[in-house]
Formats: structure tokens, sequence, C-alpha cells
């Protein structure tokens, strides 16, 4: 167990529609980070979150948009959702936001999109 | 470079025997590089670090050797159990927090 947790583990939805992804991140934690995996993409780095302020941006669409909240906690929200938007999402969370540092992965989240 | 293309390397080793698998990396200023193990339907779960000032690491039964000069990394398993089957990545850091994975390798360990 890397501490970081996802919820939902398992999302179905339509095509068009609006998910939320949450992560709680290690506890003590201060950057968090999104990685997309798909077959045909592998992990793709898509934003990372260090105390509340976005620090990088990855490969990450117009459509997707995350945040962290004060207690460290961060959302990743997917809209006008497409088939090929369905992937896993992981959360993934390290002590501080700079090079060096171990990062944890989550679970990670299951979206199907139908 | 960035994580690309669906048909992992594939890697299949006697329970027992020594793995090695290889990984090339793409930025010759990255400092920082970890190898993970990804089991199916679950994340992708710390193995070993290593700091760009450093040549070889090891932690229990896995390795990680650097070679800067030609940007190569491999990790090293000793006495392959059939519990390592997986699929490990490589990942580098060279962007403050962002890892680059590699495309990773499947391990099969047969009994």
């Amino acid at each position: 167990d890397s501490g970081v947790t996802q919820t939902p583990k398992h999302l179905i939805t339509a095509t068009g529609q609006r998910v939320t992804l949450r992560c709680s991140p290690r506890s003590g934690d201060l950057s968090v980070y999104w990685y997309q995996q798909s077959l045909d993409q592998g992990l793709q780095f898509l934003i990372q979150y260090y105390n509340g302020e976005e620090r990088a941006k990855g490969n990450i669409l117009e459509r997707f948009s995350a945040q962290q909240f004060p207690d460290l906690h961060s959302e990743l929200n997917l809209s006008s959702l497409e088939l090929g938007d369905s992937a896993l999402y992981f959360c993934a969370s390290s002590a501080q936001g700079g090079s060096g540092n171990t990062i944890y992965f989550g679970e990670g989240s299951w979206l199907t999109v139908v | 470079g960035e994580s690309v293309g669906l048909h992992l390397p594939t890697l299949s080793v006697q329970e027992g025997d020594n793995s090695i698998i290889n990984c090339a990396y793409s930025n010759s200023a990255s400092d920082y590089f970890i190898w993970y193990k990804q089991e199916s339907g679950k994340g992708p779960q710390f193995i070993i670090d290593i700091r760009s000032n450093m040549d070889k690491r090891q932690g229990q039964r896995v390795t990680v050797l650097l070679n800067k000069t030609v940007k190569h990394l491999s990790l090293q398993i000793a006495a392959t159990q059939p519990g390592d089957s997986a699929v490990y990545f490589c990942a580098e850091n060279n962007q403050g927090g962002k890892l680059i994975f590699g495309q990773g390798t499947e391990l099969s360990v047969k009994p």
C-alpha cells in the first residue's frame, strides 16, 4: 500500500458526460501528480500540483482540469468525455515537488466511456 | 522519451535465475531515475531509485545500474520469483517532479 488513495476505483459513463476523480496523497506529501495510462500511449503525465499551486503541465487536454485543495487532496475533472478517454488514471504524490523526490502511485481509477 | 507503443518487450526467465531489464532514457539532463513494478490492474509500485551522481545502487534482491555515457539504465533482479512477474518501467526525472516513463518490459517468471 503506497498510502495514496484514489476514488472511485471503477467508473463507467457515457460520452459527453463529466466525471471527477479524487485523490488523497500520502500523509505529509505536498505534491500531487496525475497520470493517464492507456494501451496505446503508456503512462502519460498530465499535471502536477504543489501545495495547492499548479507546478507543471503535461499532455492534459483542455477538457480536463485539476486542482489541489488546502487539505492537499486533489481532484481531476474530465468533461465532454469521448471514447478515447477510457483509460486508467493514476494519482501520485511526493513529499516535495522537485527532482529527486520519490513519487508514489495510487491504485488508479478505471474510467470506461461508452 | 515519452512512453509510447503497446507492444511491450518481454523477458521470460526461469524461477531462481537472475533477470536483467534494460532501459534507454532520452534526456542527458535527467538527474534522477526510478524503477517501478506494475502488476495487472494495479498502480506502479516503487522499486528502487538512483541519482545521476551514482553508477550503482543496491536494494533487497535488486540492483540498478546507470550508464550516463550511453544514457542507459538497467534493473537486475536476483533469484527471480514468480511474484516478480509484472511490467517494469523505468522513469526519468528532469523537470522538477515530472516523470517521463519508458515503455515498460513485461517480465514473465516460469516456475
